[in-house]
């Protein structure tokens, strides 16, 4: 079945960094985009950017710009995000989301849980 | 920068016709997405390109989208519809959610 499958919990120092994998199965990876999402506790969905798998061009969202930067593995279908020079405010759940840009974001990930306290 | 705007809640009884709505500058020139998302679960779409709902979900779940409000609707709303939904769009190659709704049904 098409699935994402997150890496696991992260604890981050502030101004540390923090990457998370999403490994894609069950459908061509290159034939679709990976949206990046986060969740802060109790507020709405934060869309972070995009990356074609198929060529690796990237959106950011403007609030992140310099500092998250979003890459592909096509041979382990395998999305990566890394967000830099952590605060407490990035504390949120990460997800992943399969997506060709007006089609929605039809299978998404279990979601990350990253906190970063000191 | 574009924003979505929907209202915090929208209360409907069992059965009944729940309608949320998301807004927008000329929202309708561009595709609406809606997603479901009950409490610790990822979201879900539910509804894609304004109208269309991908496999598995209901057809009590429908959308419309012109000038500047998209809305989805749920017909005959169930007790499992309770969440929160969020609209979707993209603008000049980025992505915006709607603040969210939660929908009770009560």
């Amino acid at each position: 079945q098409v699935q994402l499958v997150q890496s696991g919990v992260e604890v981050k120092k502030p101004g540390t960094s923090v990457k998370v994998s999403c490994k894609a199965s069950g459908y061509t990876f290159s034939s679709y985009g990976i949206s990046w999402v986060r969740q802060a506790p109790g507020q709405g969905l934060e869309w972070m950017g995009w990356i074609s798998a198929y060529n690796g061009n990237t959106n950011y969202a403007q609030k992140f710009q310099g500092r998250v930067t979003l890459t592909t593995d096509t041979s382990t279908s395998t999305a990566y995000m890394e967000l830099r020079s952590l605060r407490s405010d990035d504390t949120a759940v990460y997800y992943c989301a399969r997506e060709v840009p007006n089609d929605g974001m039809d299978v998404w990930g279990q979601g990350t849980t990253v906190t970063v306290s000191s | 920068s574009y924003e979505l705007t929907q209202p915090p809640s929208v209360s409907v009884s069992p059965g009944q016709t729940a309608s949320i709505t998301c807004s927008g500058d000329k929202l309708g020139d561009k595709y609406a997405c809606w997603y479901q998302q009950k409490p610790g679960r990822s979201p879900v779409l539910v509804i894609y390109q304004d109208n269309k709902r991908p496999s598995g979900i209901p057809e009590r779940f429908s959308g419309s989208n012109s000038g500047n409000t998209a809305t989805l609707t749920i017909s005959g709303t169930q007790a499992m519809d309770e969440a929160d939904y969020y609209c979707q769009a993209w603008d000049s190659s980025t992505e915006r959610f709607g603040g969210g709704t939660k929908l009770t049904v009560l």
